[in-house]
């Protein structure tokens, strides 16, 4: 996704919070998202934000927008080796509703 | 809970070969995404689907064509398949683009083109 960007690997220690970033450039996208995709599995949605918020909290999942600097990132706590996957940050692109997706961050949970 | 079906799982077809893949979507949802994901790639909008008429086109190649049904399922036709339509394809439903409802994704149909 050129137009959604992610860095591509984050190692993290299992029980410490994990921080994936996401920077995306469509200043008019009205819904950010968040999926997790586990190896050889489909798209999990994991949660969503709509623009005019600023954080979300689902149980261990923070979601914080910067709309200024179209920064969006997700914050998991106490992770765990099940949160071993890849997770995809997506922007709805526009009103008819396909998502555009950055290339996907490899979380690695170590014990 | 329902969620989105895609058939069949895993495909394996050769050069120049056509192939069908079906999707059936959560119930009441009348939006219809599909979606490529090649090897070690983010997903690929192709098209989607509103109400059973065509709504948004992306990168989808001339080969392959789709369709949405009265039922609101939507079958995705790949004609004429190369080594590089190999990949997994999704299929998304939702309820009211306009409302922004959230796209809940198929486990996906795994294509390998020999």
């Amino acid at each position: 996704g050129e137009d959604v960007e992610q860095s591509l690997f984050l190692s993290v220690r299992e029980g410490d919070s994990s921080v994936i970033n996401c920077t995306y450039t469509d200043s008019s996208s009205t819904y950010l998202y968040w999926y997790k995709q586990e190896p050889g599995a489909g798209l999990q949605l994991l949660t969503y934000i709509f623009s005019n918020m600023d954080m979300k909290q689902d149980q261990r999942l923070t979601v914080l927008l910067n709309k200024k600097d179209k920064h969006l990132s997700l914050r998991i706590a106490d992770t765990q080796t099940g949160d071993s996957a890849i997770y995809f940050c997506a922007e709805r692109a526009d009103s008819w509703g396909k998502l555009q997706f950055g290339a996907g961050t490899q979380v690695v949970v170590t014990p | 809970a329902a969620g989105v079906i895609q058939s069949p799982r895993h495909l394996i077809k050769e050069k120049r070969e056509t192939a069908t893949l079906k999707c059936y979507p959560i119930p009441r949802h009348d939006t219809v995404y599909w979606y490529q994901q090649g090897p070690g790639q983010d997903p690929q909008f192709l098209i989607s689907f509103y109400e059973k008429m065509q709504s948004d086109k992306g990168s989808i190649p001339d080969r392959f064509s789709a369709q949405q049904f009265s039922d609101y399922h939507s079958e995705l036709n790949m004609s004429s398949l190369e080594l590089g339509d190999s990949a997994l394809y999704f299929c998304a439903s939702s309820s009211n683009r306009l409302a922004g409802e959230t796209q809940y994704f198929g486990p996906g149909t795994r294509l390998l083109v020999l």
